[in-house]
């Protein structure tokens, strides 16, 4: 089964540069979610999905940042104009409906994908 | 407001060890709590979930408890291994948020 995919893995760029990040969810995952990890921190929710609705958006700087899962299945983040402070890796990540062929799920296991580390010179 | 606390930030142990990563979160009222492991350049990966009934989940050299009265969980490795070099993070909560710690750096050392 392939995990969650993230593209691309490095940016670099200059302050006041928009840049988008890309996120695949495991098939089937109704949930996504967009984290930031700072260095030497743990991540941070921007948003959350639940199929093409945003649930959760409070974390999210909504002056520059934006996101979009169009048809409930991949998701893009941009960031415009990109700060200095944004500097960060970016997360998705993504769980399954928590009704398994009509048994509850006990667990709520988030699987994340590799991130992309984004650089604002 | 949730904080959660680990501690310690960074550990450094011979290899064959067994060792303790703890973590402390201010709320008790949460659902579950996760433990997840970082290597470097790369995501976050499963290790343990504890729901907030139970009071311990074991995998293979891994044991989790959870200690929700005093908002404490413990993850015990037994025997470590070079490969067990990673960064720890537990993250609390639930109904799909999560609040995370910000880790400990455990290098084994061969």
């Amino acid at each position: 089964e392939a995990g969650v995919v993230q593209s691309p893995r490095y940016k670099i760029i200059e302050k006041k540069q928009p840049v988008a990040f890309w996120c695949n969810p495991i098939s089937g995952h109704n949930t996504l979610y967009w984290y930031r990890q700072n260095l030497g921190q743990g991540p941070e929710l921007l948003i959350r999905y639940e199929n093409e609705e945003a649930v959760d958006d409070s974390q999210l700087p909504k002056d520059r940042f934006s996101a979009e899962r169009l048809k409930g299945v991949d998701s893009t983040l941009k960031i415009q104009p990109a700060e200095l402070g944004d500097s960060a890796v970016y997360l998705c990540a993504s769980s399954p409906p928590p009704w398994d062929r009509g048994v509850p799920r006990t667990t709520d296991t988030q699987y994340f994908g590799p991130g992309t580390r984004l650089t604002v010179l | 407001k949730q904080e959660v606390t680990q501690i310690p930030a960074a550990l450094s142990v011979p290899e064959g060890e067994n060792l303790v990563l703890n973590c402390s979160f201010t709320d008790s009222a949460i659902y579950n709590l996760q433990w997840f492991r970082q290597d470097p350049g790369k995501g976050l990966t499963s290790l343990l979930l504890i729901q907030s009934s139970q009071r311990e989940q074991t995998s293979g050299r891994l044991n989790a408890s959870l200690d929700k009265s005093s908002g404490r969980s413990t993850l015990y490795i037994a025997a470590s291994q070079p490969g067990d070099s990673a960064t720890y993070l537990c993250a609390v909560g639930g109904t799909y948020k999560y609040i995370f710690g910000t880790g400990t750096r455990l290098k084994v050392l061969a």
